[in-house]
């Protein structure tokens, strides 16, 4: 079955880029959407962006100025950069498939913690 | 913006126990656009509900959804000591395309 394993640093100083990867396994990328989702420590969950292969994309307005979302096909990944982060982007990052025409996500990777610090 | 309250916050009950979970949206929806998940501490969240009713893949009978326009609710039927973790609902919409519930939180008393 798909699998997904999100990967990247663990610490970002203030101001600088967030980037992050999602590698899948078990499935093609080219099948479905493709979405990252965040989670503050103890708060609750926030869609950032969701991707399908050919390069449509729609993001959250209320990220859509700092958010890039891509998809290299060659490797089965799915990226996120966040620009000018702040401690308000300190969360857990997930990325999941966008299944069911795209209603709900389903399965989703197991989580990144990324802390926003100096 | 379709906004999604969960109540209660915190729900505390025993094994055994029938657990109802509230999803009102601010706007009506459409029941296909509504779906439940579980999370449990240190872990993803995972599909439960589609469609506000249809159980997703290896998921319990145990756990059921209804609802319509406004209004959605989950049923446990019975608690298992498995069951006790955080419950979000999520909508699939316009703008943005997603949101979720703040959660609800089902503690054993």
């Amino acid at each position: 079955q798909v699998q997904l394993q999100e990967s990247g640093p663990g610490l970002v100083k203030p101001s600088e880029t967030l980037a992050l990867t999602c590698t899948v396994s078990g499935g093609s990328i080219t099948t479905n959407f493709w979405s990252w989702i965040r989670q503050p420590p103890g708060k609750g969950l926030e869609w950032i962006g969701s991707v399908f292969y050919s390069g449509r994309i729609r993001y959250n307005p209320s990220l859509k100025s700092r958010v890039t979302i891509s998809v290299e096909t060659s490797n089965n990944q799915v990226s996120l950069q966040v620009t000018s982060v702040t401690a308000a982007d300190t969360a857990v990052y997930y990325c999941a498939r966008s299944s069911g025409a795209n209603r709900w996500f389903d399965p989703w990777g197991q989580g990144t913690l990324v802390i926003v610090s100096s | 913006e379709i906004v999604l309250t969960q109540s209660p916050g915190t729900l505390s009950l025993s094994l055994g126990d029938r657990a109802t979970l509230s999803c009102r949206a601010s706007q009506n929806i459409s029941s296909t656009f509504l779906a439940w998940y579980q999370q449990k501490p240190g872990q993803a969240p995972r599909l439960l509900i589609h469609d506000a009713s249809s159980r997703a893949t290896d998921v319990p009978d145990r756990f059921s959804g209804s609802g319509s326009g406004a209004d959605f609710t989950l049923t446990i039927s019975r608690l298992e000591p498995e069951d006790f973790a955080v419950y979000y609902c999520q909508q699939y919409g316009d703008s943005p395309l997603y949101t979720f519930g703040q959660g609800t939180k089902l503690e054993i008393k």
